[in-house]
């Protein structure tokens, strides 16, 4: 299957700071990412669709200014934290869809463990 | 709003157990009712894509069905392995998934 490489596989920032994370499709254009968090031992909740070359669509809820998402080519969308609270630490998972093959399942990146202290 | 749920929450199995999840969804509008494998501290793994009711998937120990209604995915003779937390999503004619809570599968040797 495709991959998507997903980095850091974890991090660990002070509170206050912001932190970058980045998604990556190796093998394949992906006009469209999206971006997840998932708390233990619960399920997925997306957080924001990122689209090649225009603004990210973000889910009811979720504050655009504090999560900044940035998917400036086809391989590579960027997920900022900003100002990271201890209540933002998460594990933060995105995924893929190659379009181009018609392919419709979306292929996830390992995620990042984030620890906000 | 559409919706996935899954069933069971937890399932222990011993090694050779033989068994079957469940996942129900909104029936009107699923373009595709997705499976997925996720070990702990990673991403999910993809299985299985099905689109209409009657299709079947299998892979190794694993086979996904689908009705109008709801999915299973059967685990025949499960090895210890196969233990992880298995994730149903479906698309309803838009580029999201929606997904279920998950069954946490554990295989007993």
């Amino acid at each position: 299957g495709a991959v998507v490489s997903q980095h850091p596989s974890w991090v660990i920032c002070k509170s206050g700071t912001s932190v970058k994370i980045e998604c990556r499709s190796l093998d394949f254009q992906a006009t469209t990412m999206f971006w997840y968090r998932q708390f233990p031992k619960q399920s997925l909740m997306l957080m924001a669709t990122s689209n090649e070359g225009s603004k990210a669509t973000y889910e009811q809820g979720v504050e655009k200014d504090k999560f900044l998402i940035n998917h400036a080519s086809l391989t590579l969308s960027t997920l900022t934290v900003t100002s990271a609270h201890p209540e933002d630490s998460s594990f933060y998972i995105c995924s893929a869809r190659d379009r181009e093959t018609g392919r419709t399942e979306a292929f996830f990146g390992q995620g990042t463990r984030l620890t906000v202290v | 709003e559409d919706q996935v749920t899954q069933s069971p929450e937890a399932l222990r199995l011993q090694e050779g157990e033989s068994s079957s999840l469940n996942c129900s969804y909104t029936v009107s509008g699923l373009r595709g009712l997705f499976w997925y494998r996720q070990d702990p501290g990673k991403g999910p793994e993809f299985l299985f894509t099905l689109y209409s009711a009657g299709e079947e998937k299998e892979k190794e120990r694993l086979k996904a069905t689908l009705t109008k209604k709801e999915s299973f995915l059967h685990i025949t003779a499960p090895k210890p392995e196969d233990s992880a937390t298995y994730l149903c999503a479906g698309s309803f004619g838009n580029e999201k998934l929606t997904f279920g809570t998950g069954t946490r599968l554990t295989i007993i040797p």
